[in-house]
């Protein structure tokens, strides 16, 4: 149980494109879910918390309008780079609050690598 | 404020050998601490957490964790390490008293297992 699917698993996309990433809940409902960002060899710096029928919460530095973030259901929470340019490449990760035994933890999606040309 | 050390960027062990993995804390009110793994190009994998009970937590895959309340440590441990080991690992505590949807993650720990 308490699976997040993340897709695409990879994107490669020209500079000035938009690029959409799905995170799916599949076997519960997740009212919230957590978009990080991951630079080559460092940790994960949290962008924004997702929240089901209203606004995303942004971390300080994190560009609203760049990093568009849409939770539209119990089980979707999608990320869109807009304009994207090569400085966006990197590892994105959600992640819903976790059941059973991750309960009290994050259960992660498999993540997506953005490359920006 | 929350945060979680990893005072080491890599780990070398040999196949076979006890591994440890080390994490320190600082938290504002009771520590709700987490091990996650993490494979090339993939998410994070839950290993362990410790939210209360006793100090010595097993988790996925033989690691185990120790709590010490008066070092401040929770330091990841297996009695015997694997090559398919090898991955990086990130120790992480959740923000109970501000935000406690806001996990903090250490600066993870390459652990590199040798045949």
């Amino acid at each position: 149980g308490a699976v997040v699917s993340q897709h695409p698993s990879r994107v490669i996309c020209k500079s000035g494109t938009s690029v959409k990433i799905e995170c799916r809940s599949l076997d519960f409902q997740a009212t919230t879910m957590f978009w990080y960002r991951q630079f080559p060899k460092q940790s994960l710096m949290l962008m924004a918390t997702s929240n089901e029928g209203s606004k995303a919460t942004y971390e300080q530095g994190v560009e609203k309008d760049k990093f568009l973030i849409n939770h539209a259901s119990l089980t979707l929470s999608t990320l869109t780079v807009t304009s994207a340019h090569p400085e966006d490449s990197s590892f994105y990760i959600c992640s819903a609050p976790g059941r059973g035994e991750t309960n009290y933890g994050y259960t992660f999606g498999s993540g997506t690598r953005l490359t920006v040309v | 404020a929350q945060s979680v050390a990893q005072p080491e960027d890599q780990v070398n062990v040999a196949e076979g050998n006890p591994l440890t993995v080390k994490c320190t804390y600082s938290v504002s009110g009771n520590p709700y601490l987490f091990w996650y793994v993490q494979y090339p190009n993939r998410g994070l994998q839950f290993l362990l957490k410790y939210i209360t009970g006793d100090n010595l937590v097993k988790g996925s895959y033989g690691f185990e964790a120790e709590f010490n309340k008066s070092q401040t440590s929770f330091h990841l441990k297996k009695p015997s390490a694997l090559v398919s080991d090898s991955a990086l690992y990130f120790c992480a505590v959740r923000d109970e008293v501000y935000n406690f949807n806001k996990f903090y993650f250490g600066s993870g720990t390459k652990l590199n297992v040798k045949p």
